[in-house]
C-alpha cells in the first residue's frame, strides 16, 4: 500500500526557518513526482510545485518561487518542504501528494494527511 | 498559468438530488489532464474524477465528470450524505498545475 505519512504540527515565530517532511512508503521512491500543496485556513488548495526523486528535477508555481525550497532524501525515502524565514501569511496546512504515474503530467493520489504550520508574528 | 473558475462557490441540496458543479478555464485544457477532487473537513483531498470523465479507484458511479476545452463539469447523481463535501477542479497540463477555487455543496 502507498503511503505518505507527513511530520507534525509546528508552531513557529516569523523570522524562523522550517523543513517539514513527507515520508513515502510502498513504491519505488525515486520513480514517482511528488508534490506540495498549501490550504490557507478557510480557503482552497494551492499547487506550489514539484519535485522528481530520481533526479532532483523541481518545478515551482511563480507564486513559490523563492518563498520555499523542495528537496529530497532518497536513503529516507522523504521529501521536503523548507521555508529559511517565515511569515505570518505561512500560517497554513500543507500537504504532499504523490503524482499517480511516473510522469508530472497525472493527478495527485494518494495524499499526506496535511502538516499544520502556525507562524505567530 | 491557467485560472480555473468554479461556480458556484456553494450549492445546498437534499440527499437525493442531483449536483452540477461547473469549472471554466482561462484557456483549453486536453480532456485527459483535467481532474475533480473531493475534500471533507479535516481531511486530505481525494481524487475523484481523472481524464476529466474516468472515476478514481472506489469512486461509486453516481458521480460523473464531462466537459472539454474550457467548460468541465462534476455531476453527483443521487447525493448520499457522505458527498456533502468541498469540490476542487485541477489542470495538470501546463506548469504550474492549479486548482479551482472550490465548490461546497452543502446539506439544504
Amino acid at each position: 500500500e502507498v503511503q505518505l505519512v507527513q511530520s507534525g504540527a509546528e508552531v513557529k515565530k516569523a523570522g524562523e526557518s522550517l523543513k517539514i517532511s513527507c515520508k513515502v512508503s510502498g513504491y519505488t521512491f525515486s520513480d514517482y513526482w511528488i508534490g506540495w500543496v498549501r490550504q490557507m485556513p478557510g480557503k482552497g488548495l494551492e499547487w506550489m510545485g514539484i519535485i522528481y526523486p530520481g533526479d532532483s528535477d523541481t518545478r515551482y508555481s511563480p507564486s513559490f518561487q523563492g518563498q520555499v525550497t523542495i528537496s529530497v532524501d532518497k536513503s529516507l525515502n522523504t521529501a521536503y518542504l523548507q521555508w529559511s524565514s517565515l511569515k505570518a501569511s505561512d500560517t497554513a496546512i500543507y500537504y504532499c501528494a504523490r503524482h499517480s504515474h511516473r510522469t508530472q503530467y497525472t493527478t495527485f493520489d494518494p495524499w499526506g494527511q496535511g502538516t499544520l504550520v502556525t507562524v505567530s508574528s | 498559468e491557467i485560472v480555473l473558475t468554479q461556480s458556484p462557490s456553494t450549492v445546498s441540496l437534499s440527499p437525493g438530488e442531483r449536483a452540477t458543479l461547473s469549472c471554466r478555464a482561462s484557456q483549453s485544457v486536453p480532456m485527459s489532464f483535467f481532474a475533480w477532487y473531493q475534500q471533507k473537513p479535516g481531511q486530505a483531498p481525494r481524487l475523484v474524477i481523472f481524464g476529466a470523465s474516468n472515476r478514481a479507484t472506489g469512486i461509486p458511479d453516481r458521480f460523473s465528470g464531462s466537459g472539454s476545452g474550457t467548460d468541465f463539469t462534476l455531476t453527483i447523481n443521487r447525493l448520499e450524505p457522505e458527498d456533502f463535501a468541498v469540490y476542487y477542479c485541477q489542470q495538470y497540463n501546463n506548469s504550474p498545475f492549479t486548482f479551482g477555487g472550490g465548490t461546497k455543496v452543502e446539506i439544504k
